[in-house]
């Protein structure tokens, strides 16, 4: 079975700072997708970014980018001139690329701090 | 086009109660799916539902039943509230393999 790991329960970053949150997962699957969530206070969930596994290059989105590491199951997002609205819990997630069910695996999460 | 449906938004029962909590979707997707949110630990999968009269159990199906007789609609039921059943719960659905999940707002549910 797969899973998402989220190893740092909460960062701080300041302002315009750079900020990395880490995740790492565990699949024997060749083919997937990756994502990362953004939940603020108000609880909705917002796609961040999203990585498919047969692309070697990294996904941006304006300020935010991926490093994905296949090999090491690793896919970590860096957030740039980080912004007081960035922060929210952000959580990584895995799913499957077959055809079939489609469910999604969630990390437990990163509470992410923006300092002014 | 409302996206993902979630009533309530806020609910306390009391043990022993049972609710259903509602979930509909207008974009005509067939995969739609329960998670709960437990402070800490991350979203755990209910049940899914692959299309109208098939639905499957996830993660942590026990106490929680569901149905889907429409591609519209995906009721959580739950039968006998007890408090480890305290939590944040989102409905979700999804076109197919190549597009987004899209999340309903979510149902905070309290049992004392």
């Amino acid at each position: 079975a797969q899973t998402v790991t989220q190893s740092q329960p909460e960062m701080s970053v300041q302002e315009a700072e750079t900020v990395t949150l880490s995740c790492t997962y565990d699949t024997s699957e060749s083919d997937y997708y990756l994502f990362w969530y953004k939940q603020p206070p108000s609880r909705q969930m917002i796609l961040v970014i999203r990585q498919e596994a047969y692309k070697q290059q990294n996904a941006t989105e304006n300020r935010f980018s991926v490093n994905f590491q296949k090999a090491a199951k690793s896919f970590s997002l860096k957030i740039s001139d980080s912004q007081l609205g960035d922060a929210a819990m952000y959580f990584c997630a895995y799913r499957s690329a077959q055809k079939g069910t489609y469910k999604y695996i969630f990390g437990t999460g990163t509470r992410l701090k923006v300092l002014a | 086009n409302a996206g993902v449906t979630q009533t309530p938004k806020f609910r306390i029962l009391k043990i022993g109660q049972s609710m259903t909590l509602q979930c509909t979707q207008d974009m005509n997707h067939n995969y739609m799916y329960w998670y709960r949110q437990d402070p800490g630990m991350g979203l755990k999968l209910i049940y899914y539902s692959v299309g109208a009269g098939i639905t499957d159990k996830g993660e942590v199906p026990n106490g929680y039943n569901v149905s889907r007789s429409t591609t519209e609609d995906f009721p959580l039921r739950l039968e006998l509230a007890a408090p480890s059943q305290t939590s944040v719960y989102f409905c979700a659905s999804i076109l197919g393999n190549n597009s987004p999940l899209h999340f309903g707002n979510g149902t905070r549910l309290t049992v004392t």
